[in-house]
Formats: C-alpha cells, structure tokens, sequence
C-alpha cells in the first residue's frame, strides 16, 4: 500500500523567511499525482500546489514552489517571502493516475508564522 | 458558484442515535468521496463513489454506510454511532480522471 509520510509534526518560520516542509512517499507506480494541500483554523482544505509524476519540472504557484525528487521519493514543499495568512496545517498527498481518485494523506505539518 | 456542501457542520450526538450527513455538490462530477480527519493519523478514506449506484469502501469503512442515487448527493450514515467516530468529517468530488478533489467545509462530529 501507498504510504506518505511528514517527519515534521510542527514548523515554524519568521515572517517574509523561506520555509520548507518535508514530504516522503512510498509507491511501485511510476504514474501518480502528488499534492500539498492546506488546512488553515477555518478547516477547509486548500490545494496548495499539484505535481504530475511524469513531469520533471517541478511545479510553482506564486510563492510556493516544490522540490520533486522521483528516484528519492521526496516532494518537499517551498514556501517564500512567509506571510501570516500561511499559518495552517499543511498535508502533502498522493493519489495513482488510474481514475482512482483517491488520495493518500500523511500525517500533517503545523506551520506557524513568526511575526 | 462550484462547490460542496455538507450538512451538517457540527453535530453533538449519542452513541447509537443514528445520524446521517449529507453531501451535495453542483459540478456534476462523477467520483464523490468521504474521509475522515483525527489527530496525527491525517485524512483517510471512507467509502467513494465512481458514479450513480456505484460505490465502494475506503481505508476504514467500519461503522458507515454511503449510498448515491443521485449524481450530485452522497449521503454518509452513521446507523449506530459511536465515540470512536468523534472526528472531522471531508466530502469530496471530482470529474473521474482530473486527479483534483473540491472538498466540502468539513463536518465535525461528537458522540458521547
């Protein structure tokens, strides 16, 4: 079975630092999807950032960028220039290219923001 | 506006009073989903549904029921509810193939 695993329980980071949140997964696939999503105090699940298996171009939304590493299995997520709107929960998932859409969570990284 | 909405938000029940949250979305997308949310165990999958009258069980599918006679409805029920099922409930929905979920805004649940 897949696994997504977030060695870091809790974060935090001075405001307008850089920051970067660890994610490791394990699969026998070679198509799949990975994804960072965020859960701020309102709860609602937030895509982050998407990142498509077969791309090796790793995958950018405003400040936040993605290191994917494909042979290592790791999918670390980069936040730049850190604002306090970016305090949440942050889940990184993984979901097969099969029409399955399940996802497959890890455990979560508390990031909080240091004004 | 697209979205999933689930009902309700917050419910405090007794073990053994069934209860059921509702989940609608008005994309028409064909996959909807149910997870749950505990502490330090992250989000995990109930039951999903690939289409109408289609549906099948998650990672921890114990204690609900799902079912979808309508496209755009995917009621969770909970027959006998219990205090292990205290969590923060996610419905999600998606076209079969896009590999992007819209979740609803959560439902969190306590049984005493």
């Amino acid at each position: 079975a897949q696994t997504v695993t977030q060695s870091q329980p809790e974060m935090s980071v001075q405001e307008a630092e850089t920051v970067t949140l660890s994610c490791t997964y394990d699969t026998s696939e070679s198509d799949y999807y990975l994804f960072w999503y965020k859960q701020p105090p309102s709860r609602q699940m937030i895509l982050v950032i998407r990142q498509e298996a077969y791309k090796q171009q790793n995958a950018t939304e405003n400040r936040f960028s993605v290191n994917f590493q494909k042979a290592a299995k790791s999918f670390s997520l980069k936040i730049s220039d850190s604002q306090l709107g970016d305090a949440a929960m942050y889940f990184c998932a993984y979901t097969e290219d099969f029409g399955n859409e399940k996802l497959t969570f890890g455990t979560g990284t508390r990031l909080t923001i240091i004004p | 506006e697209a979205q999933v909405t689930q009902n309700p938000r917050y419910l405090i029940t007794v073990t053994g009073k069934k209860l059921t949250v509702t989940c609608s979305q008005n994309m028409n997308h064909e996959y909807m989903s149910w997870y749950r949310q505990d502490p330090g165990l992250g989000l995990r999958q109930i039951y999903y549904s690939m289409n109408v009258e289609v549906t099948d069980k998650g990672d921890v599918p114990e204690g609900y029921k799902v079912s979808r006679k309508e496209k755009r409805n995917f009621p969770l029920i909970l027959e006998s509810p219990s205090p292990n099922q205290t969590s923060l409930y996610f419905c999600a929905s998606s076209l079969v193939g896009a590999n992007v979920l819209t979740f609803g805004a959560g439902s969190r649940l306590t049984v005493l």
